[in-house]
């Protein structure tokens, strides 16, 4: 069974820029969720996707958008980039997170803004 | 207050020892709790989750919770080498619905 694909690894971009990150959650799994990672913060929560619907939100500003589609995949979109968003974005799939919380993590997108 | 706290460390435990990784959270009304462990440049994976008061064993590791005193903590025996890693703290906050980390306590079995 294949496990949670985020594409792409890793990137650099400069301030201003926008930049979108993709995640193919584990097949059957319908709850899609994106964390970003940095060592002075950790593991802070971004959004979850349950069914193409933004099923919960967490404290970063509106440049940080998502959506998923409808066969489960997700897209997270970082608009005018600023120094402080290098970090690595995870991507954690489950069955339902709202119920079980085992969540099954991807690698991460690391994103370097220069 | 942070909603999940753990003690960043490092946290430096003898091979064969006992390591004992702690967490207290601030949602009194959180049901659900888990531990991921995440390697050096890996991304995390759940080790444990526990629901009740009490202790809750798989294999050599422990996970205990006191909800009274909103604390959760991981017991590792005998520990080895490939236990060093970063463990994460997790809780499903109820209010909300989201899942919420600590930063994580990093620990260093030594040889």
């Amino acid at each position: 069974k294949a496990g949670v694909t985020q594409t792409p690894r890793y990137l650099i971009k400069t301030r201003g820029q926008q930049v979108t990150l993709s995640c193919s959650p584990i097949s059957g799994h319908r709850s899609v969720s994106w964390y970003q990672q940095t060592p002075g913060q950790g593991l802070q929560f971004l959004f979850e996707y349950f069914s193409e619907t933004q099923r919960n939100k967490g404290n970063f500003p509106g440049r940080f958008s998502g959506r998923q589609f409808s066969n489960s995949r997700s897209e997270m979109n970082v608009s005018t980039l600023e120094l402080g968003d290098s970090a690595l974005y995870l991507c954690a799939s489950s069955l339902d997170g709202r119920l079980s919380g085992e969540l099954f993590f991807g690698e991460g997108s690391r994103l370097t803004v220069l | 207050q942070k909603e999940v706290e753990q003690n960043s460390g490092p946290l430096s435990v003898p091979e064969g020892a006992i390591a004992s990784l702690n967490c207290t959270y601030s949602d009194r009304v959180s049901q659900s709790f888990f531990w991921y462990r995440q390697y050096s440049g890996k991304s995390p994976e759940l080790i444990m989750s526990i629901y009740s008061n009490g202790d809750k064993e798989d294999g050599r590791f422990t996970a205990q919770l006191n909800k009274a005193s909103q604390y959760v903590s991981l017991l590792i025996r005998d520990s080895q080498p490939s236990d060093s890693a970063t463990y994460l703290c997790a809780s499903l906050m109820n209010r909300d619905d989201k899942i919420i980390f600590g930063k994580g306590t990093r620990l260093h079995i030594l040889p």
